[in-house]
């Protein structure tokens, strides 16, 4: 059973750093083919893609955020991480990450993070 | 920067048939777009419905079809069931990354 959890601050400051975790369960980031990615939604509108990071290290960003985005991963701890620099209120959305295999992109989802910048 | 459109509503009757499109802003939506489709109801996450243009989710009922027509991704919802109100949003892969559509609300009425 795949499960997925995203975890972090609630609320961070104008120009802050947001460092948030997604802890999973069910497989292995170790796992050829497999991969998890970052989604966010901001209150009342889209999806919106974010980050995501493959088996092999391979890492691939919004064209738009990257400048402002770093995702890692700890294969050691099931853990994905997502770091977004220089927060602004527009920057204020749930943010969830799912999980990604060789054919169903994102299949698993996290419960998601409500994330609030405000000073 | 590349859009991906969806009609912002539509309405369906019981028992009838619906289609979501979706479409981009660099031309017509191939199979190499790997088009996925999303189901969300309010206060939930996403749940996948659809992958690879037309290839269902084990959990996906079989009232859901996907394919490409006309140059767009589309999603067909055969029987609707009252249950199938929500907001339904498609995804495309560009090359440099993955883009979502602008979600299309369901009303079933």
């Amino acid at each position: 059973q795949i499960t997925l959890k995203e975890s972090g601050p609630t609320l961070v400051k104008p120009t802050q750093t947001l460092t948030l975790t997604c802890t999973f369960s069910g497989f292995s980031l170790s796992t050829s083919g497999l991969g998890v990615g970052w989604i966010r939604q901001p209150p009342g509108k889209a999806l919106e893609w974010l980050a995501l990071i493959y088996w092999d290290d391979d890492k691939r960003y919004s064209p738009s955020l990257k400048s402002r985005l770093t995702i890692t991963k700890d294969t050691s701890k099931n853990q994905v991480v997502l770091t977004m620099t220089n927060m602004d209120p527009v920057d204020t959305a749930t943010y969830y990450c799912a999980h990604r295999t060789s054919g169903p992109l994102f299949d698993y989802w996290g419960q998601g993070i409500l994330v609030t910048v405000s000073s | 920067q590349t859009v991906v459109t969806q009609e912002p509503s539509l309405t369906v009757s019981p028992g009838g048939t619906v289609t979501l499109t979706c479409a981009s802003s660099t031309g017509a939506v191939a199979s190499g777009s790997y088009p996925n489709w999303f189901q969300q109801k309010p206060g939930q996450a996403p749940r996948a419905l659809i992958y690879s243009t037309s290839n269902k989710h084990s959990w996906t009922p079989a009232r859901f079809s996907g394919s490409l027509l006309g140059g767009k991704a589309a999603l067909t919802l055969s029987g609707v069931q009252p249950e199938d109100e929500a907001e339904y949003y498609c995804l495309l892969y560009f090359g440099s990354g993955w883009v979502f559509g602008g979600g299309t609300k369901l009303t079933v009425l």
